[in-house]
């Protein structure tokens, strides 16, 4: 079967650095995205992987290892408003999206 | 364009009783997805179209579950018959194929809320 693992919920400080890890099993591999989510608010597309390596965007960056079936998002200069659900997407073979529970991301000040 | 609508936002509905969502993409986008997704858990693949083509129905999906895309623009949901474990949101998203942005990146609509008594 197909699986993407989060971790479920995560803590960090105002200021701080966080990662968030995603691993997945999928039938193929066409990209993985990551997705912000406010509660009750709709995914928000934050980055999108399809090469090993480190995209960067601001205080956003996002990490891919293909071979280890590998993800991690990491947020810098961590803001109050950064509280949310973090959800982890692999396209697969048929180019469908398969999503993570998501990570619920607390930032305390 | 102000992005992808869904409409209702919310919906109360008693067990037994059928209900309609619609979804208005992005004006010019190809791809329509429905989503459904409940607390804590990621989104749940519903259907998809390519223009008015439904291409992919998930196997999950009861027979009381349909959607249309008539001409290719806004879609609607209808689920006959609700039960309890319906209640759910249900996310609309659009994409474009072919566009210079990442490929498959999916802009969603705000949600319908259902929730069945």
């Amino acid at each position: 079967g197909q699986n993407i693992d989060q971790p479920t919920e995560m803590t960090a400080t105002e200021g701080a650095i966080v990662q968030i890890n995603c691993t997945y099993q999928t039938s193929g591999f066409n990209g993985l995205f990551w997705y912000q989510q406010h509660a009750g608010e709709a995914p928000t597309f934050l980055s999108y992987n399809v090469l090993d390596g480190l995209e960067e965007k601001g205080r956003f960056s996002s990490f891919l290892s293909r071979s280890k079936g590998y993800s991690y998002l990491l947020l810098k200069e961590l803001q109050m408003k950064d509280s949310a659900s973090y959800l982890c997407a692999v396209r697969d073979s048929n180019y469908q999206l398969i999503w993570g529970a998501g990570t619920k991301l607390i930032i305390k000040p | 364009d102000t992005g992808v609508s869904q409409n209702p936002r919310h919906k109360i509905t008693k067990r037994g009783q059928n209900v309609t969502f619609r979804c208005d993409p992005i004006s010019e986008h190809n791809r329509l997805y429905w989503y459904r997704q409940t607390l804590g858990q990621g989104p749940e693949f519903l259907t998809y179209f390519q223009n008015e083509a439904q291409l992919e129905k998930s196997r999950l999906l009861s027979d009381r579950f349909s959607a249309e895309r008539p001409k290719g623009s806004f879609s609607t949901l209808e689920i006959q018959r609700t039960e309890q474990g319906d209640s759910a949101m249900y996310l609309c998203a659009s994409s474009l194929d072919g566009t210079g942005g990442p490929p498959g990146e999916l802009f969603f609509g705000e949600g319908s809320r259902l929730t069945v008594l």
